[in-house]
């Protein structure tokens, strides 16, 4: 089992509507976490970190955190066709290093 | 600029070459990690590195790959002999430290490697 796994997508969401963007993770010990908007050709950028359970909300972003059920969402409201990128999912258990998934394609159709 | 500054951003070398890839962190920050990524594949960890100590080096090839970060300067990674399985995308990232709530890696804008 990877440590991070994401929908290698793409995810295809019209122009307006909410893109859900999920990631499980298999370290129980897991504090932080993370997620990155990467275009391509670009480096990842950072959109939300998120340690707590529940939601975090930043603008059109929130970020949703279940550790029990060990998964982590992003949700993208009004998705506008400069959100197409791959979103990266990061997961820090605390004592060693980040891990990264692969990363989901999300394209939003005008 | 406070970011993450990385250069050179395009460099192409001949196989047999070395490259050189430098990495200066954010100011403050003292945790340097190195990526790779191949196109249209995702982020590959290499190495973790604090100022003048290697703390992970897992994700790095045993051979032609080695990596600093001196107490003065940029971290470097550098690739001897280089092949053209080498040709990526290397990215740094910096953050402050590693302790949870100070952990979020900030990305720089990457060195695109060409092997000839």
């Amino acid at each position: 089992q990877k440590e991070v796994e994401q929908n290698s997508g793409p995810l295809s969401v019209p122009e307006g509507a909410i893109a859900s963007l999920n990631c499980t993770y298999s370290d129980r010990v897991s504090q932080s976490f993370f997620w990155y908007r990467q275009y391509s050709g670009k480096s990842p950028e950072l959109i939300m970190s998120i340690y707590s359970n529940g939601d975090k909300e930043d603008g059109r972003f929130t970020a949703q955190l279940n550790k029990a059920s060990q998964y982590v969402s992003l949700l993208i409201r009004d998705s506008q066709p400069s959100d197409s990128a791959t979103y990266l999912c990061a997961v820090h258990p605390g004592y060693q290093k980040v891990t990264f998934g692969t990363g989901t394609k999300l394209q939003v159709i005008p | 600029n406070a970011g993450v500054m990385q250069n050179p951003r395009h460099l192409v070398r001949r196989r047999g070459q070395e490259a050189r890839l430098r990495c200066s962190p954010m100011k403050g920050h003292s945790h340097v990690y190195w990526y790779r990524q191949l196109p249209e594949e995702g982020l590959k960890f290499m190495v973790y590195l604090q100022k003048e100590n290697i703390i992970d080096e897992s994700g790095m090839p045993k051979e032609r790959f080695s990596a600093e970060f001196p107490k003065e300067g940029p971290s470097i990674l550098r690739i001897q002999q280089v092949v053209r399985g080498d040709s990526a995308a290397y990215f740094c990232a910096s953050s402050l430290q590693a302790l949870v709530s100070t952990d979020t890696q900030y990305f720089g804008p990457g060195t695109r490697l060409t092997v000839l």
